[in-house]
């Protein structure tokens, strides 16, 4: 089965300073999806960033980026320049192609402070 | 984009009645839609899997006579939480993906049960 592991359930960053949250993965498969999400206080689930694993490339979304290591099954996201409106709930998040599903992180809650 | 429309937004019921929760995808045809349960302060639990015109396919530990999920169209999947007890009190998020969608789910607004 597989699991998505955050170890670190708060973190803080001051406004337009640069943070990165971790994300540990374990799969035995080789095609999958990796995705962030975002949960604002109004519990809206809002997609941040998704990388397709066949894909050495990391995808970048205007500030949020991520490092992806396939090899040691870590998908950390960096959030540059943050702002204070990206203070929220952050999970990440794997689907297998085989079963459609989305395995879910415990999330990191992020604070940023002026 | 894709917008999936969650209602209510909020429900009070008391203890032994059922409540029913919908998903309703607005610009597009959901083949697959997804229902989580999320606990205060913690990650997103799947309950279950339905697909349109089919049984859904309830996760390990999910008590499928409890939780009733229909997905009779394209656009609506619903969740009638029946018997409802005082544990069932959660934060309840719907998700849809449509035929050749990109990977990336679109997730309801979810649904705040309180049961007295």
């Amino acid at each position: 089965a597989q699991t998505v592991t955050q170890s670190q359930p708060e973190m803080s960053v001051q406004e337009a300073e640069t943070v990165t949250l971790s994300c540990t993965y374990d799969t035995s498969e080789n095609n999958y999806y990796l995705f962030w999400y975002k949960q604002p206080p109004s519990r809206q689930m809002i997609l941040v960033i998704r990388q397709e694993a066949y894909k050495q490339q990391n995808a970048t979304e205007n500030r949020f980026s991520v490092n992806f290591q396939k090899a040691a099954k870590s998908f950390s996201l960096k959030i540059s320049d943050s702002q204070l409106g990206d203070t929220a709930m952050y999970f990440c998040a794997f689907m297998s192609l085989n079963t459609d599903k989305l395995i879910f992180g415990t999330g990191t809650r992020l604070q940023v402070f002026p | 984009g894709a917008v999936v429309s969650q209602h209510p937004s909020r429900v009070i019921c008391k203890s032994g009645t059922s409540v029913k929760i919908e998903c309703r995808s607005l610009d597009f045809q959901a083949t697959t839609m997804f229902w989580y349960r999320q606990f205060p302060k913690k990650s997103l639990m799947l309950m279950a899997t339905s697909n349109e015109g089919s049984k859904a396919t309830y996760e390990q530990g999910v008590e499928k006579d409890k939780f009733l999920i229909n997905h009779a169209s394209l656009t609506l999947s619903t969740l009638t939480v029946t018997s409802a007890h005082p544990e069932d009190s959660s934060f309840y998020i719907c998700s849809a993906r449509g035929a050749g969608m990109d990977y990336g789910y679109t997730f309801g607004s979810g649904t705040r049960l309180t049961v007295v």
